[in-house]
């Protein structure tokens, strides 16, 4: 059983062009997250999400959103995607938010 | 947000134990000292965290010096699954945000 999995595993695409990450976790956990690793291998907090307050790094622009459909799903939506953004983006939960952190395996965005 | 300094990298032997040591000098009294771990090409792991006790759980244990100024994670057989990059984070719990501040971490090589 797949706690948090994440869909796709890699997403190669073109520059301008919106794209989508999927999220799920099957442990019932209130908080979901968002993170981005760049190619130094820094993790970043992109975006927490607990019942329903969003809660949004400043440095992210506003062209990444976060939209939860439900509290098992919160999905990672990207308008006009720039070279920069060639990351891998970690989904994570947690059953409170100053609980650990439970991660998927990762989306590696290649972005071209 | 409170830092963490840790080696760039370490080596130690298969079956032998391991000391990953962590400085955090500005640390508060409402930080706990959390601890992740990431194997190559995967999401990263919780292992342990503390406030100030000691802690031991089935992956590792946590030393915490009296002052919390800095701490060790101990890993007291280690594998060559155990090869990842380790974070040393600090969550300070008045924070709302309560979002983990990842470093570069320490990347643990373990030699057969």
């Amino acid at each position: 059983d797949t706690a948090v999995s994440q869909t796709p595993k890699y997403l190669v695409t073109q520059m301008g062009n919106d794209k989508s990450i999927k999220c799920e976790q099957n442990l019932g956990h209130d908080t979901m997250y968002w993170y981005k690793q760049d190619s130094k291998k820094f993790l970043k907090i992109m975006f927490s999400y607990n019942n329903k307050e969003l809660i949004i790094n400043e440095t992210v622009p506003n062209r990444f959103s976060p939209k939860s459909p439900d509290k098992a799903h919160l999905n990672l939506h990207i308008n006009s995607l720039e070279l920069g953004d060639s990351a891998v983006y970690f989904c994570a939960s947690s059953p409170e938010y100053y609980n650990e952190q439970f991660f998927g395996p990762g989306t590696r965005l290649t972005v071209l | 947000d409170a830092k963490t300094t840790q080696p760039n990298s370490m080596e130690s032997n298969e079956e032998e134990p391991v000391h990953l040591p962590c400085n955090h000098s500005t640390i508060s009294g409402t930080d706990y000292i959390h601890w992740y771990r990431q194997l190559p090409s995967q999401g990263p792991e919780y292992v342990i965290h503390g406030l100030t006790s000691n802690v031991n759980n089935r992956m590792a244990s946590l030393a915490i010096a009296e002052d919390r100024k800095s701490s060790t994670l101990i890993l007291h057989r280690a594998t060559l699954r155990d090869a990842a990059v380790y974070y040393c984070i600090l969550r300070d719990v008045e924070d709302s945000n309560y979002q983990l501040i990842w470093g570069a971490g320490t990347k643990l090589i373990i030699k057969p």
